[in-house]
């Protein structure tokens, strides 16, 4: 697509519901990340997949997050048993590669609110 | 020491100044460093990337790296009010496997 595409836009879940959120990436790009964004914070990183692996897990502030990529493209983030703590803008953006050569280009996010 | 260091401002310049803004970085083997910008309520946009010491222009856009400093800093000629946003600063993380992004610089432009 001509831009990272993110689903839904907004998602407001009751505690303790599991969430889906999407992310379709540029065409062709192999590389893409999650980050979280609270309210008036900046970003932190979640997660990174180049093509379908995810070398890097780090960020991934527990064990009821996860991730997982498919056919190089669409990415898939999951958030069980949700926390009030994990209302953020949900940021997911895509590059040509990884490593250190390229900026990254963001959708639009997904808003999840957990009331 | 954190990663990546801005001033949080925020930073309020007049119509037609030269806003500047101020990002260090602890690691010395990064090589690639990045400018984002971010209106209020929507995602990061990209304007400038700069990957050699000196000075890159973009249009009213100047990006300046000093790799011996640890420092890369993003000057804004002729502002604009369009101009005013939270600005953030990317280098890659020790990982080098993504980007460490700062806390932003809030940006304001008055008419």
């Amino acid at each position: 697509g001509a831009g990272v595409s993110q689903s839904p836009s907004n998602k407001v879940t009751e505690k303790g519901k599991d969430v889906e959120l999407r992310c379709d990436p540029i065409s062709g790009h192999t590389a893409l990340y999650w980050y979280r964004q609270r309210l008036g914070q900046g970003l932190e990183f979640l997660i990174y997949f180049q093509g379908n692996s995810a070398p890097d897990k780090s960020g991934l502030p527990s064990d009821r997050f996860s991730a997982e990529r498919t056919g190089e493209s669409v990415s898939t983030l999951t958030i069980q048993r949700t926390q009030q703590e994990d209302s953020a803008v949900y940021l997911c953006a895509s590059s040509p590669g990884g490593g250190q050569a390229y900026g990254y280009t963001f959708g639009s996010g997904t808003r999840l609110t957990v009331v | 020491q954190k990663e990546v260091e801005q001033n949080s401002g925020p930073l309020s310049v007049p119509e037609g100044a030269i806003a500047s803004l101020n990002c260090t970085y602890s690691d010395r083997g990064s090589q690639s460093f990045f400018w984002y910008r971010q209106y209020s309520g929507k995602s990061p946009e990209l304007i400038m990337s700069i990957y050699s010491n000196g000075d890159k222009e973009d249009g009213r856009f100047t990006a300046q790296l000093n790799k011996a400093s640890q420092y890369v800093s993003l000057l804004i000629r002729d502002s604009q009010p369009s101009d005013s946003a939270t600005y953030l600063c990317a280098v890659p993380g020790r990982s080098a496997r993504q980007l460490t992004f700062g806390s932003g610089t809030q940006l304001t432009v008055l008419p």
